[in-house]
């Protein structure tokens, strides 16, 4: 397996724009998340599926942020509209069943200018 | 709530000097805990998990629930060793929450 895999892995957009970030779990996982790296703030968990139904949304920052995930192999972290405090490295991660190894994408990297 | 405090966001040591990333946490149930390491420019990965009790790369941690502790040690550490260790802390069995990291640099 090629692992969990995310597009696109930068992105340097407008302010104002919006940005889609995507993730393809490893096959056969049932969990997925989002999490956002900065310097400030580190790793923060943004929001995680289970079975593609969100479990818990409670570290998206705000209404500008979405996730969905439409089926078991395939979400999208959308931002809209953009803004500079949002640069950072998304990653997306994936694991099988509860209590087991969680493994990350290589992060998709934003900037928003 | 559940927090996990790296104190120290750098590390520089020399090349064969012990290594120790500390990593404090809080939880009120019995936890999960992990390291998880960033080399430059790459995914995190898992280094290890106290519940496997076992050395990667040469690192151990140990938990000690008395010192709400999961100190991250290496005997001997390599320049290949340089990276950005996170630990972790599972909640419910599937939710990780980090600590803000250290970078460990091994100087030659």
């Amino acid at each position: 397996d090629a692992g969990v895999i995310q597009s696109p892995r930068h992105e340097v957009t407008e302010m104002g724009q919006e940005v889609t970030l995507r993730c393809k779990p490893i096959s056969g996982h049932d969990y997925l998340f989002w999490y956002r790296q900065t310097m400030m703030r580190g790793l923060e968990l943004l929001i995680y599926f289970n079975n593609n139904v969100p479990i818990d949304d409670s570290g998206m920052p705000e209404d500008r942020f979405s996730a969905k995930m439409p089926n078991a192999s395939f979400s999208t972290l959308k931002i809209q509209p953009s803004e500079p405090r949002d640069s950072a490295v998304y990653f997306c991660a994936s694991s099988e069943g509860s209590g087991n190894t969680i493994y990350f994408g290589e992060g998709s990297w934003l900037t928003v200018v | 709530a559940q927090r996990v405090t790296q104190p120290e966001k750098l590390l520089s040591v020399f090349k064969g000097a012990p290594v120790e990333l500390k990593c404090n946490y809080s939880y009120s149930g019995s936890p999960e805990l992990f390291w998880y390491v960033q080399y430059s420019r790459q995914r995190l990965q898992l280094l290890l998990r106290h519940i496997s009790r076992e050395s990667i790369k040469g690192f151990t941690a140990d938990l000690n629930k008395g010192e709400t502790s999961f100190h991250l040690k290496k005997p001997f550490a390599q320049e290949e060793d340089s990276a950005m260790y996170y630990c972790a802390l599972s909640r419910h069995g599937n939710k990780l929450v980090f600590g803000a990291g250290t970078i460990l640099r091994v100087k030659s």
